[in-house]
């Protein structure tokens, strides 16, 4: 298995731009999870989806983020307008069905390095 | 308020002795621990877990201790490795239906030859 997916890897951007990073999690998983990390913060929980379906959203910082997930291979994390306290590494993650094995384990993607200048 | 914190940011060790990494938690629904080791440019990856009703597990040289009572869990590498420096994050759930990871900001192992 490929593992997950996402890109780009690397995004600069200036302030006020839209921003989107795309994930494609493991087949056969149907929880998605989005995760910010910052010096400051750590990792964070932003949101996630099971089914396709937003779960969780509380961890999103503010209007200017969104997240979809149209089908079970493909979500995108937004970012309108960008601000550069946005700046952070942005990781996708998934796991296994509810009852499955390891299913509190969560596989993560390699990251999008995003700097908004 | 950081309900996962692990108070050591980085720990140095030789290569064959012992790597002692500490975690603490202060909410009592945790009841499902991960430890997750991340290289860099790369994405955390799963280590070993732990559930509540338990107290240790082992996998390999890496062992994993939980003391409920304390709210504090610790993984042991023996013997450490060169390869084993990396961030070293301590996560917690709630399990259930639940499926929210809580990290700790993680502490940077090195193993020096």
């Amino acid at each position: 298995d490929a593992g997950v997916i996402q890109s780009p890897r690397h995004e600069v951007t200036e302030m006020g731009q839209e921003v989107t990073l795309r994930c494609k999690p493991i087949s056969g998983h149907d929880y998605l999870f989005w995760y910010r990390q910052t010096m400051m913060r750590g990792l964070e929980l932003l949101i996630y989806f099971n089914n396709n379906v937003p779960i969780d959203d509380s961890g999103m910082p503010e209007d200017r983020f969104s997240a979809k997930m149209p089908n079970a291979s493909f979500s995108t994390l937004k970012i309108q307008p960008s601000e550069p306290r946005d700046s952070a590494v942005y990781f996708c993650a998934s796991s296994f069905p509810a009852g499955g094995p390891a299913q509190e384990t969560q596989y993560f993607g390699p990251g999008t390095r995003l700097l908004v200048l | 308020d950081q309900q996962v914190k692990q108070n050591s940011p980085s720990l140095s060790v030789q290569e064959g002795r012992i790597s002692i990494l500490n975690c603490d938690y202060t909410n009592s629904m945790f009841d499902y621990f991960l430890w997750y080791k991340k290289y860099p440019a790369e994405g955390p990856t799963f280590l070993i877990s732990i559930s509540s009703i338990k107290d240790k597990n082992e996998d390999g040289r890496f062992t994993v201790f939980l003391n409920k009572s304390a709210k504090h869990l610790s993984l042991h590498i023996v013997p450490s490795q060169p390869g084993d420096s990396a961030v070293y994050f301590c996560a917690a759930s709630e399990g259930g239906s639940n499926y929210k990871l809580t990290f700790g900001k993680g502490t940077l192992l090195t193993v020096n030859p």
